[in-house]
């Protein structure tokens, strides 16, 4: 089955533990990205890679890292938390088909920071 | 920075109601794409919208992209309690690279 899957679906951590937010797709898509879900504020862009090795900030990359090592694999590294990132997370993937692209998503991870 | 504003924020019928939602941009966009979200899940893709003044129909839901390529519309028709979720609109720029996603309208449909 196709699909973009995201571990874990929920976390509370502390502010300042590293954590890291894995993402993994199986359709073979160039294109991955991470996105954080605000109220009122709707999806914002964090970090987008366009093939391995490819990485490049979104709208809101401050305090977030990631990397493409492999074509299905794009994790979310977060060094230092703190409560403003407390939100929810979506990874993303799609394969480039011009304006017919469409991006499919995980189940999202929910992101707590005390 | 390429915005998209939707309208309303949130809106809760009674089933067997027509609604209708829109999606605005100051910003001309190559496409634009509707999504429905559900709690607990990622945005799932309902229809794309391509050329000007499109038209597209999905069952019950009828789309429409508006002739400068800057707005669309979704209308439901004899709405039901499983069209409940989050409707967000999305903007897809040329090459499919890169995508702006509105706020979302939150939908609930009574029994």
């Amino acid at each position: 089955e196709a699909q973009v899957t995201q571990n874990p679906r929920y976390l509370i951590t502390v502010t300042g533990k590293k954590l890291t937010v894995t993402c993994s797709q199986n359709m073979n898509h160039e294109y991955m990205s991470w996105y954080r879900q605000d109220p009122g504020l709707g999806l914002r862009q964090i970090y987008y890679s366009m093939n391995v090795e490819v990485t490049d900030k979104g709208d809101v990359p401050e305090g977030y890292k990631v990397s493409r090592k492999e074509k299905r694999n794009f994790p979310l590294i977060l060094e230092s938390p703190s409560p403003n990132q407390t939100s929810l997370y979506f990874c993303a993937s799609s394969l480039f088909r011009g304006r017919d692209t469409e991006a499919f998503f995980g189940q999202g991870t929910r992101l707590t920071v005390v | 920075t390429q915005l998209l504003e939707q309208s309303p924020q949130f809106l809760s019928i009674q089933e067997g109601e027509n609604l209708t939602v829109y999606c605005n941009s100051s910003s001309v966009f190559s496409s634009l794409q509707w999504y429905r979200q559900e709690p607990g899940e990622g945005p799932v893709l309902l229809v794309t919208v391509v050329t000007g003044g499109e038209v597209k129909k999905l069952k019950r839901l009828t789309f429409q992209f508006g002739d400068a390529r800057k707005d669309s519309s979704l209308h439901i028709t004899a709405a039901q309690p499983g069209d409940t979720g989050l409707y967000l609109c999305a903007g897809v720029d040329n090459y499919g690279q890169n995508f702006v996603f509105g706020p979302g309208t939150r939908l609930s449909v009574l029994p």
